[in-house]
């Protein structure tokens, strides 16, 4: 079945510690988006990529990375400089095109040790 | 800069009953309006969009959307809601080039036997 896979589930990380969340899409999109999500809240988006080799920044990319070095795939990496990155983290893919909705992966929940 | 107002955080309703979410946007020309829906712990799925034409668009799980330009609104409703339908409820604008969407705060549903 054509999805978006996010792995892990489930993420613990200590102080000072990068960790990188995947995320995998076979459904031949060209854009990947991150989002983060804290209780009570909306969606936020980190960064954004339209082609491979290319990405922008979202409204919250302080303390982030990421990569796209293949079209399916689009990992964020959370470093150390994100001083508060308990959070559930989205990752969502859609094909070019204004109409064209995102869809939406099952989410890594990241909390600190 | 456009924005999406849920102005009801959370709603409880029996089931059985109707159910109308709220959903306010705030976006300069014609607006392109989704509406999500999240169990917990999961990622979102879309329920249905509108850009153009028939402003009542229907969607997935019995559930409709009614888009009022006069005032600024994109209501979902549902005429018999089921336990199952119990989640968090998200509406959202994207930018003309498609890429920016844009979430309100969501709306936690609640159905009472």
């Amino acid at each position: 079945d054509g999805g978006i896979t996010q792995s892990p589930k489930y993420l613990f990380r200590k102080e000072g510690q990068n960790v990188t969340l995947s995320c995998e899409q076979n459904l031949n999109h060209d854009a990947m988006y991150w989002y983060r999500q804290d209780p009570g809240q909306g969606l936020r988006l980190i960064y954004y990529s339209q082609i491979v080799n290319d990405f922008q920044k979202g409204d919250i990319a302080e303390g982030y990375s990421v990569s796209r070095e293949k079209k399916e795939s689009f990992p964020l990496t959370v470093t150390s400089a994100q001083k508060n990155p308990t959070a559930f983290y989205l990752c969502a893919s859609r094909q070019t095109g204004v109409a064209q909705p995102q869809h939406f992966g099952d989410g890594t929940r990241l909390s600190i040790l | 800069a456009q924005s999406v107002t849920q102005p009801d955080i959370h709603i409880t309703v029996s089931e059985g009953a109707s159910l109308e979410l709220r959903c306010n946007y705030s976006y300069g020309a014609t607006p392109y309006l989704f509406w999500y829906v999240q169990s917990p712990g999961q990622g979102l799925q879309l329920l249905l969009k509108y850009f153009s034409g028939d402003t009542l668009v229907q969607g997935i799980k019995g559930f409709e959307a009614e888009f009022k330009r006069s005032q600024s609104s994109f209501n979902l409703r549902k005429p018999s809601v089921h336990w199952s339908d119990a989640a968090e409820y998200f509406c959202a604008v994207v930018d003309n080039a498609g890429n920016m969407l844009t979430f309100g705060g969501g709306t936690r549903l609640m159905v009472k036997p």
